[in-house]
């Protein structure tokens, strides 16, 4: 089945820093991919639609000069969460569409935002 | 848009018996409604899905009905086992869109 690969699966950094995700489609091309947060016992979050070659897409509220999406293949994604800071602590999730399959939506592993 | 509701948001079963989420959709427009399962600290992983051409799909001890006059769907799970324990979250899309909207989430846990 298709997969999904993020990295890293957790990360602590200090505030100011930034931290980059990365989201690769492993056995198929991925023209679409989506950027998730999901806090404690809630459900996901779509933060912005990454569209390969042209700019993403972001939803009413999420601040695209904070985390900047680049899709710059077709089967990788990066979110980079710029001057982070404890509020960005969260849990980040990538997914993609999966067109080859007969149309699947497959999720990444997750990775687990620390800001200290 | 479309608008996916989900319910319970909690539910609690002993182990051997069935478990049951529902969701319902607004979009007529929509055609797949898949069923995702998340485990704590992991990403949500597809455990069943079914397009709108179909009013039911099974696979071993997990069913996915389907109502499109009602437009509403459910999970059922039978003989519920302790590692069934999870939040199991419904979906729904367009096969032609790249957009899909998902309910806030059941939290089950089946007790041994």
């Amino acid at each position: 089945g298709a997969v999904v690969s993020q990295h890293p699966s957790r990360v602590i950094c200090k505030s100011g820093t930034s931290v980059k995700i990365e989201c690769r489609s492993l056995d198929f091309q991925a023209t679409t991919m989506f950027w998730y947060r999901q806090f404690p016992k809630q459900s996901l979050m779509l933060m912005a639609t990454s569209n390969e070659g042209s700019k993403a897409t972001y939803e009413q509220g999420v601040e695209k000069d904070k985390f900047l999406i680049n899709h710059a293949s077709l089967t990788l994604s990066t979110l980079t969460v710029t001057s982070a800071h404890p509020e960005d602590s969260s849990f980040y999730i990538c997914s993609a569409i999966n067109y080859r399959d007969g149309y699947g939506y497959t999720f990444g592993s997750g990775t687990r935002l620390t800001v200290v | 848009g479309e608008n996916v509701e989900q319910h319970p948001s909690t539910l609690s079963v002993q182990e051997g018996d069935s478990a049951v989420i529902k969701c319902t959709y607004s979009d007529s427009a929509s055609n797949y409604f898949p069923w995702y399962k998340q485990e704590l600290g992991k990403g949500p992983q597809l455990i069943i899905d079914i397009r709108s051409n179909v009013g039911e799909k099974k696979d071993q001890r997990i069913a996915v009905t389907l109502n499109k006059t009602a437009k509403h769907f459910s999970l059922h799970i039978t003989e519920t086992q302790p590692e069934d324990s999870a939040v199991y979250f419904c979906a729904a899309s367009s096969i032609t869109g790249n957009q899909f909207y998902f309910g806030t989430g059941t939290s089950l846990t089946v007790i041994p």
